[in-house]
């Protein structure tokens, strides 16, 4: 692993279904978030986490949980799918000497039929 | 609240015809600015903060506090240049770095 690994890559989903998006940085940055890009809105926060054991609600947290037992792991929660979720979900990370220095994952494109 | 505004969607241009793309911010207090870039089928990456006042792949921003605007150029664009761009700011007090809608590059040959 180098970086930022997101899984996975792509996926459909039923309305309804729980779903959870696994984000794994082996970079030992402290902060840790989860953005949603969509066309012509652009990337918009859902939650970040400044260190293992703490999370925050970005601009548009409803319908998303996540969790950071560790420094490496940093997964994202849909508990129930609705289709105005389908997005591309990137995960980032930085260390808390570099601020506003993003590092990004790939990108899981979901699509919640 | 901190803000970021890029009015253009699309900006297309041809190969070295100079380019601007626009980012205005609102933060009341001192922010940092920067410019995350995403090219086809690639990872979105920081291309240039304005701390650095660095030149980066012949790009260069400067900051304008007086008209909150921090606009990427270019004087002479590149066809690998085309990708989407973003312009963001962190405002510290907040540790959140807030991204703008994008602006989509287009340079053709």
């Amino acid at each position: 692993i180098a970086g930022i690994t997101q899984a996975p890559t792509s996926q459909i989903l039923a309305a309804g279904r729980r779903m959870t998006l696994r984000c794994t940085q082996d970079m030992r940055h402290n902060a840790m978030y989860w953005y949603r890009q969509d066309l012509g809105l652009g990337l918009r926060l859902i939650h970040y986490s400044n260190t293992a054991g703490t999370t925050g609600k970005g601009e548009v947290p409803d319908g998303y949980s996540v969790s950071r037992a560790n420094t490496d792991d940093f997964p994202l929660t849909l508990a129930s799918a609705v289709p105005s979720q389908t997005s591309v979900y990137f995960c980032a990370s930085s260390s808390s000497g570099s601020t506003g220095e993003l590092f990004f994952g790939e990108g899981s494109r979901l699509t919640v039929l | 609240a901190q803000r970021v505004t890029q009015p253009e969607k699309l900006l297309s241009v041809f190969k070295g015809a100079p380019v601007e793309l626009k980012c205005n911010y609102s933060y009341s207090g001192s922010p940092e600015l920067f410019w995350y870039v995403q090219y086809s089928r690639q990872r979105l990456q920081l291309l240039l903060r304005h701390i650095s006042r660095e030149s980066i792949k012949g790009f260069t921003a400067d900051l304008n506090k007086g008209e909150t605007s921090f606009h990427l150029k270019k004087p002479f664009a590149q066809e690998e240049d085309s990708a989407m761009y973003y312009c963001a700011l962190y405002a510290p007090g907040f540790q959140k770095l807030v991204f703008g809608t994008g602006t989509r590059l287009l340079v053709s040959p």
